[in-house]
């Protein structure tokens, strides 16, 4: 079975840009969730998508929105970068009802620098 | 809200040296519990996980976890570590019926050869 596989792995955007991070998600996984981890912090829950529509979100601006597509594959998109937004994004796989199970297979990230 | 405190951001042993990590939760309803390791360079793995019975929970590698409810404690154990063991290790907690897993800031494991 495949992984989950990100996209860029590493990207340098100035403040006020906008960037689109994507993420591929595990074979027979229908679930998407994103987390950002700030340097020397765990991972915090940003948003979580099912059926294309969002399910959840954690204490991020609207700033960050997503998209999960047909294939379930995944976008976060994040407007007007601030300095702070500069951290590992973390895209993670699963099947619905099952992820809170422990059942997430979590992608390498995206490191995001904003100069 | 719900919130994950690791007692310690780095720890150092050298090889054979026994393991112990602190996770503390705050949470008043039923949890799933869930340690995670992060080795250099790799992505995140589930390292074992409770949702209920037995407190004493056995994950790969060797590592065990014990779930003291009145403590609000998930403590990771390990008898013997080995330098391979070297990673970051990150406790999460998740709501019985949550989408979303709360995560600690992450123990740093260092094992000297």
């Amino acid at each position: 079975e495949t992984g989950v596989t990100q996209s860029p792995t590493h990207l340098i955007k100035t403040r006020g840009q906008q960037v689109t991070l994507r993420c591929s998600s595990q074979s027979g996984h229908n679930t998407v969730s994103w987390y950002q981890q700030a340097l020397g912090q765990g991972p915090q829950f940003i948003f979580q998508y099912y059926r294309e529509e969002e399910n959840g979100r954690g204490n991020f601006p609207p700033r960050f929105s997503g998209l999960q597509f047909p294939n379930y594959s995944s976008e976060l998109n994040v407007n007007a970068l601030e300095l702070d937004d500069s951290a590992l994004y973390l895209c993670a796989s699963s099947l619905f009802g099952r992820g809170r199970g422990g059942g997430y297979t979590f992608g390498s990230g995206t490191r995001l620098t904003v100069v | 809200a719900q919130s994950v405190s690791q007692h310690n951001h780095h720890v150092i042993l050298s090889e054979a040296a026994s393991l112990e990590l602190g996770c503390n939760y705050s949470y008043g309803g039923t949890v799933n519990l869930f340690w995670y390791v992060q080795y250099p360079g790799q992505h995140l793995q589930l390292l074992l996980k409770y949702f209920s019975g037995d407190p004493l929970v056995k994950g790969i590698k060797g590592f065990e976890a014990e779930f003291i409810k009145s403590k609000f404690s998930f403590n990771l154990r390990k008898p013997s570590v080995q330098w391979s063991d070297t990673a970051e290790y990150f406790c999460a907690v998740n709501s019985k019926y949550g989408n979303k897993l709360v995560f600690g800031a992450g123990t740093i494991l260092r094992v000297k050869s």
